[in-house]
């Protein structure tokens, strides 16, 4: 059965740096999403993208952070300046239409100190 | 986005059947009812959704109530592999299709 991917699996930086988190989506699918979860609280939307642009993102999705889907395959989220409130597990999720399945990565789990 | 309401938390013995409830009272007439859910430490997984109609898969069964102001998710026999929070979410599609978890219902299955 198809998946989403999602490397790496676990990521530490320190405050400042760059992070890139990577998602290969479902091969056929056309939307994409990446939600977060920090420990202990509930899974947060941050952006969907279709037709290689940003179709809605949240107030958490400020200026650090980017998507990009830079090939058929890949779809990124960059943030540009970690900061210590970014430490989350990062899930990756795509869709074929809209209003089914999404269809969720294992997640990328990151430590900013 | 309309809200959805579950218990906290419901407990069940293995291999008996669980209902999990959801109200959704202000739900409109585009708005899909799905159901993921998300074991520990993994991402969440899409279980089922409908619109109107019962629904099966070979996960689960979802009874959609005829005013569609509450659904409830049917685990037919759990397993301890079924412990999870489940979620009830509401998708319209009119916010470009994104999912907004609540903190769903924590299931616990003892053996």
């Amino acid at each position: 059965e198809p998946e989403v991917t999602q490397t790496p699996s676990h990521q530490v930086t320190q405050m400042g740096q760059e992070v890139i988190l990577r998602c290969v989506p479902i091969s056929n699918h056309l939307y994409f999403y990446w939600y977060r979860q920090i420990l202990g609280q509930k899974v947060e939307f941050l952006v969907s993208f279709y037709n290689n642009e940003i179709s809605e993102k949240s107030e958490i999705f400020d200026d650090q952070f980017s998507v990009e889907r830079p090939d058929g395959s890949n779809f990124t989220l960059k943030i540009r300046s970690t900061k210590l409130e970014d430490s989350a597990m990062y899930f990756c999720a795509s869709s074929y239409t809209g209003v089914e399945t999404q269809y969720f990565g294992p997640g990328t789990r990151l430590l900013v100190l | 986005d309309a809200k959805t309401t579950q218990p906290n938390s419901m407990e069940s013995n293995e291999e008996e059947p669980v209902h999990l409830p959801c109200n959704h009272s202000t739900i409109s007439g585009t708005d899909y009812i799905h159901w993921y859910r998300q074991l520990p430490s993994q991402g969440p997984e899409y279980v089922i959704h409908g619109l109107t109609s019962n629904v099966n898969n070979r996960m689960a069964s979802l009874a959609i109530a005829e005013d569609r102001k509450s659904s409830t998710l049917i685990l037919h026999r759990a397993t301890l592999r079924d412990a999870a929070v489940y979620y009830c979410i509401l998708n319209s599609g009119g916010s470009n299709y994104k999912l907004t978890f609540g903190k769903g219902t924590l299931l616990t299955v003892n053996p």
